[in-house]
């Protein structure tokens, strides 16, 4: 079984401009989760999909992050304007369950690794 | 201040010695999650504790959570190379909606052969 993919793997890109993020859920995982991880700092969830729903969008930064399931199967995490300080390593997860219950344990991918100049 | 201390956060041994990372709250842990890092890599999962006093083991590793469901830690015995890597735990501490793991820095581990 294939596990969470996410594409690019890398992105550099200049301040100002606009990058996309994608991953891909293991087939069948309602659950889908974004964190992000910067610089010296611990992983920090960004928000959280039930298939194409927003379940909790607590932890993304500002509105200069839009993410998106269409069809509630992969997401894509989109950052415009990119600033210095959105740079870091960006984590896709999914869970066939929810969390807190035997089953519901995150699969995280490899992360796409960000990098703002 | 962090809602989930970890420690050490890092951690040199010598091959085939025991090893122990302890992940500390000050809030109640519904659920305690386990997880392995290599550079460049995602997080594997390792394990998940929820009731208090438990403990699960798989190969080498043993990872336990206090009765208090405040503290849990993750034991290494006779260490090895593979064993390398970054260890992080990640909570579930129902703040909000569910959903979401809070993570520690992590504690990265190095086995000398």
């Amino acid at each position: 079984e294939a596990g969470v993919t996410q594409f690019p793997s890398h992105s550099v890109i200049e301040k100002g401009q606009t990058v996309t993020l994608r991953c891909d859920p293991i087939s069948g995982h309602d659950n889908l989760y974004w964190y992000r991880r910067v610089m010296g700092k611990e992983i920090k969830f960004l928000l959280h999909f039930v298939k194409e729903s927003k379940q909790d969008e607590s932890g993304m930064p500002n509105n200069r992050f839009l993410a998106e399931r269409t069809g509630g199967t992969y997401s894509t995490l989109k950052v415009q304007p990119a600033e210095l300080e959105d740079s870091g390593v960006y984590f896709c997860a999914s869970s066939p369950i929810y969390l807190g219950l035997a089953g519901g344990e995150q699969f995280f991918g490899p992360g796409t690794r960000l990098t703002v100049l | 201040s962090q809602e989930l201390e970890q420690s050490p956060q890092s951690l040199i041994v010598q091959e085939g010695k025991n090893l122990t990372i302890n992940c500390t709250s000050s809030k109640t842990l519904y659920g305690l999650y386990w997880y392995k890092q290599k550079y460049g890599e995602g997080l594997i999962f390792l394990m998940m504790l929820q009731k208090g006093g438990e403990e699960k083991s798989h190969e080498k590793i043993t990872a336990k959570l206090d009765e208090k469901k405040q503290q849990s830690s993750l034991h290494i015995t006779a260490s090895q190379p593979s064993h390398a890597g970054t260890y992080l735990c990640g909570a579930d501490m129902r703040s909000g909606n569910t959903g979401k793991l809070i993570f520690g820095q992590g504690t990265t581990l190095q086995v000398k052969p």
